[in-house]
């Protein structure tokens, strides 16, 4: 299988903390992307980091991607209750066309 | 408009049944999606229709039939289902870049099947 995996399965986070979730994947690939999905709803992209990028930012989102490692890192700052949801990687790998391979996802549950 | 639609948002159906899960978008997206999502468990990709092409079948049992009739419109069509069929029906679309790029999401069907 070409899925990745996301750790930690399920985070438990407080209102105002950050909150820091990671992805690995298997083959090389063209870029990964994160989204999020609300509880049995449709996923929303957040961020998208191409294969030659290291970092890149969108709000409270930073995102890392470490090509050597086969990995990434989705850190959300200053985290709101309503940042729940469950987010998932998702890796577009070279030769793949438009297919994207979702990772396992993590849960985030923020509290106030 | 930045939106993908389905319809029904529900749908109950037995297993003699036969029923049609919708997709829209007008964003003027050439590759369309259907995925198929357990609880708990990331979307699995089920079909992708590059340029109304299906380009890519997961090897998705034949009770499932997709159907583009138009750059804008996915159908996935149901016969003789299983109830362990029932799932979160997702369909996305996206631009038709190398390498895959941003899907944009509808917020699913819940398919039960009994």
């Amino acid at each position: 299988s070409q899925q990745g995996e996301e750790d930690p399965q399920a985070l438990s986070i407080q209102e105002g903390e950050n909150a820091t979730m990671n992805c690995s994947y298997k083959t090389s690939i063209n870029n990964l992307q994160w989204y999020r999905q609300n509880s049995g709803r449709g996923l929303v992209h957040l961020i998208l980091i191409r294969s030659n990028e290291r970092e890149k930012h969108s709000g409270r989102l930073r995102v890392t991607l470490d090509t050597s490692k086969k990995s990434s890192s989705l850190l959300i700052t200053a985290s709101r209750a309503a940042d729940t949801a469950s987010y998932f990687c998702a890796t577009g790998f070279t030769g793949g066309g438009n297919k994207l391979t979702f990772g396992t996802g993590t849960q985030l549950k923020v509290e106030l | 408009d930045t939106e993908v639609t389905q319809t029904p948002k529900h749908l109950v159906m037995g297993m003699t049944n036969k029923k049609s899960l919708k997709c829209e978008q007008h964003m003027g997206h050439r590759a369309m999606y259907w995925y198929k999502q357990k609880a708990k468990k990331p979307p699995e990709l089920m079909f992708v229709y590059s340029y109304e092409k299906l380009s890519i079948n997961e090897s998705v049992p034949s009770r499932f039939s997709p159907e583009c009739p138009n750059s804008s419109l996915l159908n996935l069509h149901l016969h003789a289902l299983q109830p362990e069929d029932s799932a979160l029906y997702l369909c996305a679309s996206s631009q038709v870049p190398a390498g895959a790029g941003l899907q944009f999401f509808g917020p699913g069907t819940r398919l039960t099947v009994l």
